[in-house]
């Protein structure tokens, strides 16, 4: 099976900071990754699909990018609400493997 | 707007069995793929299950192969899960998911919304 790892598994940022999230493939996935947001108690929201499209509604402040087996997930000044954990996911083999999820807290 | 509930959750001994439902509203449900994917207390997302609109093509993650049953019934706009032989490692909350797609039984995508979950507990 596929694996995929995120890094950091914790990151501390401010207000108005921009971060970077990784994803790593064990093997090569092409754009086949989506990036999720998740809040205690709340289901995942979709984010980005296909690596690097803007799901609607998501805010521009959010990009992806990357193929094969290195993604990143970039926020550009974050805002209070982008505080949560976000997952990445490989969905074009079975069985849709998650990353381990990067908590993003407040510095 | 999408609008995806859970329900069945609840406390359960290992061994025994239980349904989770998914009431889907706000699209044709008939016409999407539909995912179980869970969430043990502190940890990742693991996908358990989908099935394509029609019912055609189901496939598990391995841990719940022969033990977990996923269904629908679109005149009912709802879907299910059906888990026996509960082990202690299935505990966490249970989401259900939706596919993106129009009718297509192709089941390898990602999920574009997500009920509130549910939450199942096997415990003696």
């Amino acid at each position: 099976d596929i694996q995929m790892t995120q890094s950091p598994s914790t990151l501390s940022a401010s207000v108005g900071d921009r971060v970077t999230i990784t994803c790593r493939a064990s093997q090569s996935i092409s754009s086949w990754l989506a990036w999720y947001q998740q809040k205690p108690g709340k289901a995942p929201k979709l984010l980005i699909y296909r690596a690097s499209h803007l799901e609607t509604g998501v805010p521009s402040r959010f990009s992806g990018s990357g193929s094969g087996t290195e993604f990143t997930l970039t926020i550009s000044s974050l805002q209070p609400d982008d505080f949560a954990t976000y997952y990445c996911q490989h969905y074009n083999t079975y069985p849709y493997p998650f990353g381990q999820g990067t908590k993003l807290e407040i510095k | 707007q999408v609008q995806l509930v859970e329900s069945g959750g609840g406390v359960v001994q290992p061994g025994r069995s239980l349904r989770l439902s998914c009431a889907a509203s706000g699209f044709t449900f008939s016409s999407y793929g539909m995912h179980w994917v869970r969430q043990a207390p502190g940890k990742g997302l693991e996908w358990v299950a989908v099935i394509s609109y029609d019912g055609s093509n189901k496939y598990y993650v391995d841990s719940v192969k022969g033990r977990f049953t996923i269904s629908r019934d679109n005149s009912k706009n709802t879907l299910y899960l059906q888990m026996t032989s509960l082990r202690a490692e299935d505990t966490a909350v249970y989401y259900c998911a939706k596919d993106p797609r129009i009718m297509t039984t192709v089941t390898l995508y990602y999920f574009d919304y997500w009920g509130q979950g549910t939450l199942v507990t096997v415990s003696s």
